[in-house]
């Protein structure tokens, strides 16, 4: 079965400090690969995608994320992060064939940053 | 712009009693999904839809129902609600082309009592 594994449920960063959020996924074929961020009391909002190419891909708010397709995996960086970017993260995957678009989810990684 | 439009925000039942949530879309939007996202377990597919008319099940769609009888509307109705599914809805739409991501509503905050 597909699924989407974050190492880590909670983070918890000073501001300042670089972060590095895990994803790994299981599916044998070809997918596109999602970062949504989810700040406190809202919807999700896309953070970054990958859909081939370059597997170094950046996004919105200084995020980044690398597509390592060895060790299928695609996890979220960011050099120095800001109070601001205290959210839940949630990776997800698209298979690109036969899925009517469909994603599948992570559980999520709660950040918190203090000032 | 509205985007994808869900109603109502929050909205509290009692155990046995049926409800529906309604998600709008106004982007001429193919596919359309609805999720629920409890804690600790992300966000788990319920139903989704490809085309107006058409509905499939997802991950998670037992105790829920789904409509599609207009392109841009796509409801989910609990029959008797049962407090398992105390939950944050979210509905979503995306374009048919592979690879494009989604848009999300604002989500329903059910409690069931």
């Amino acid at each position: 079965a597909q699924s989407v594994s974050q190492h880590n449920h909670h983070v918890i960063l000073s501001e300042a400090a670089s972060l590095e959020l895990g994803c790994n996924y299981s599916y044998g074929g070809t997918v596109n690969l999602f970062w949504y961020v989810q700040y406190p009391g809202q919807h999700l909002q896309l953070l970054l995608k990958y859909f081939s190419g370059d597997p170094l891909v950046k996004g919105i708010k200084g995020f980044e994320a690398e597509f390592i397709k060895s060790k299928f995996s695609f996890n979220l960086r960011k050099p120095s992060v800001q109070w601001s970017d205290t959210a839940e993260y949630f990776c997800a995957v698209m298979p690109k064939s036969g899925g009517y678009n469909k994603l599948i989810f992570g559980a999520g990684t709660r950040l918190a940053v203090h000032p | 712009n509205a985007g994808v439009t869900q109603t109502p925000k929050f909205r509290v039942l009692k155990t046995g009693q049926s409800m529906t949530l309604l998600c709008a879309q106004d982007m001429n939007h193919e596919y359309m999904y609805w999720y629920r996202q409890d804690p600790g377990m992300g966000l788990r597919l319920i139903h989704y839809s490809v085309g107006e008319g058409t509905t499939a099940k997802g991950e998670v769609p037992d105790g829920y129902n789904v409509s599609r009888l207009k392109k841009q509307n796509f409801l989910l109705g609990l029959e008797s609600a049962a407090p398992s599914q105390t939950s944050v809805y979210f509905c979503a739409s995306s374009t048919q082309g592979v690879g494009y991501g989604y848009t999300f509503g604002s989500g329903t905050r059910l409690t069931v009592v």
